[in-house]
């Protein structure tokens, strides 16, 4: 248990519906990042918040829209995604100083 | 901007032996933090070990070991008694300063064998 949730563990999701990943983290800490992990890949860094501001989009298609409402939770709100966007999704948080990212147990998405 | 290679896809070792992960970075900077995470098959990314690059000194925790070569920019892993635990995709991470973005290797299949 690293002390950052994510869920749902597992989603499946049309092309047209919407659906939102959550993760959640008591930790103190006041940067939270989302990963998207596809097979044979390295992971790629979708979205940095830090102190519940944006700080980078790394091209990441408009279909995936975060939301870091307070510095313990960020949301990944999806809509109308391709086959391509399955993947495993991954919420890490850090804190200032500390230089270690602790993970959760990412998110399954299987785009049908 | 950062990269981070490990040059080893796939790896197997018997149990008991011990192995070494390769791993190598570019920075032009000075001060970061260099790590090595596990990822077993339940998906949950666990720290192994941590290294500041100001440190000389190779961290160590319990089986697990590093050699850290700044003027290489070589970061490898060394597992002794290697157990069948062990077996999982390792990653190796670059992390510029606390708060940045850690830049992963590509990941190392780690198979440990009876």
């Amino acid at each position: 248990e690293t002390g950052v949730t994510q869920t749902p563990r597992h989603l499946v999701m049309g092309m047209t519906n919407k659906k939102s990943l959550k993760c959640e983290q008591h930790l103190g800490h006041n940067a939270m990042y989302w990963y998207k992990q596809s097979a044979k890949k390295p992971l790629e860094l979708m979205f940095v918040y830090s102190l519940e501001e944006r700080v980078e989009n790394n091209s990441v298609p408009s279909r995936f829209s975060p939301e870091c409402p307070n510095s313990s939770h960020l949301f990944l709100h999806l809509h109308t995604l391709q086959p391509e966007d399955s993947a495993l999704y991954l919420c890490a948080s850090t804190s200032r100083g500390e230089g270690e990212a602790f993970f959760g147990q990412g998110t399954r998405l299987t785009v049908v | 901007a950062q990269t981070v290679t490990q040059s080893q896809p796939e790896m197997s070792v018997q149990e008991a032996e011990t192995v070494t992960l390769s791993c190598t970075y570019d920075t032009s900077e000075s001060n970061y933090y260099l790590f090595w995470y596990k990822q077993p098959p339940s998906r949950q990314m666990i720290l192994v070990i941590r290294q500041e690059a100001y440190k000389q000194q190779n961290a160590t925790e319990n089986r697990f070991s590093v050699n850290f070569q700044k003027a290489a920019k070589s970061f490898s892993l060394k597992i002794s008694d290697s157990q069948l635990g062990d077996t999982a995709m390792y990653f190796c991470a670059f992390m510029y300063s606390g708060n940045t973005p850690l830049v992963f290797g590509k990941g190392t299949r780690l198979s440990v064998i009876a």
